[in-house]
């Protein structure tokens, strides 16, 4: 079974400055993916970005890129030049295991921008 | 292209009565979850079918909840009867196929009284 940990309930950071989200997660697979998701108050989840294990390259996406470990088991987003359209809840999620291969997300982080 | 579509977008029942959701995916999303998201917490998959058939359902609370993917298209979760401990945000997802990336509906918010 996946378990997802993101250490931080809350951030907040001054817009136009970087701000970095933790995650760690523990899996038994060794061909996995791993998501951040986005979540505004609407409640509708958007994908953020996405990095595959078994690339060694950071995923990036515009503002947004990864610090992935797989050794350490960690998956951090950092989120640079922050705009004030960041404010959400922001959650890690696994995705992996054979057959349901279902997504397992954390319990998300509260990023607050401030102007 | 539609996103996932989702309805009603709020429902508030008493304890013990039924209520229903309904999810329509992404046209041609062969994959299809349901997903509980309690206040303040990540979402927990309920179910997830591929096609009409169920692939995972381990989560789901069986005594309570029922839901079906008839040809393959849209959803439907049932809740029968309902406890105070379901109210909840239920999101539905869709994807091209299993590890692909998945599209969100906006969620039925439940509030059980």
């Amino acid at each position: 079974a996946q378990t997802v940990t993101q250490s931080q309930p809350e951030m907040s950071v001054q817009e136009a400055e970087t701000v970095t989200l933790s995650c760690t997660y523990d899996t038994s697979e060794s061909d996995y993916y791993l998501f951040w998701y986005k979540q505004p108050p609407s409640r509708q989840m958007i994908l953020v970005i996405r990095q595959e294990a078994y690339k060694q390259q950071n995923a990036t996406e515009n503002r947004f890129s990864v610090n992935f470990q797989k050794a350490a088991k960690s998956f951090s987003l950092k989120i640079s030049d922050s705009q004030l359209g960041d404010a959400a809840m922001y959650f890690c999620a696994p995705l992996g295991g054979q057959g349901a291969q279902k997504l397992v997300f954390g319990q998300g982080t509260r990023l607050t921008i401030n102007p | 292209e539609a996103g996932v579509a989702q309805s009603p977008r709020y429902k508030i029942i008493e304890k013990r009565q039924s209520v229903a959701f309904w999810c329509n995916p992404i046209s041609g999303h062969a994959t299809l979850y349901w997903y509980q998201q309690i206040l303040g917490q990540g979402p927990k998959l309920l179910i997830q079918f591929q096609n009409n058939g169920v692939v995972d359902d381990s989560q789901l609370p069986k005594d309570r909840f029922s839901a079906e993917r008839l040809k393959g298209v849209d959803s439907t979760l049932k809740i029968q009867p309902a406890k105070l401990e379901d109210s909840a945000v239920y999101l539905c997802a869709s994807s091209l196929r299993v590890r692909e990336k998945l599209f969100f509906g906006s969620g039925t918010q439940l509030s059980v009284l």
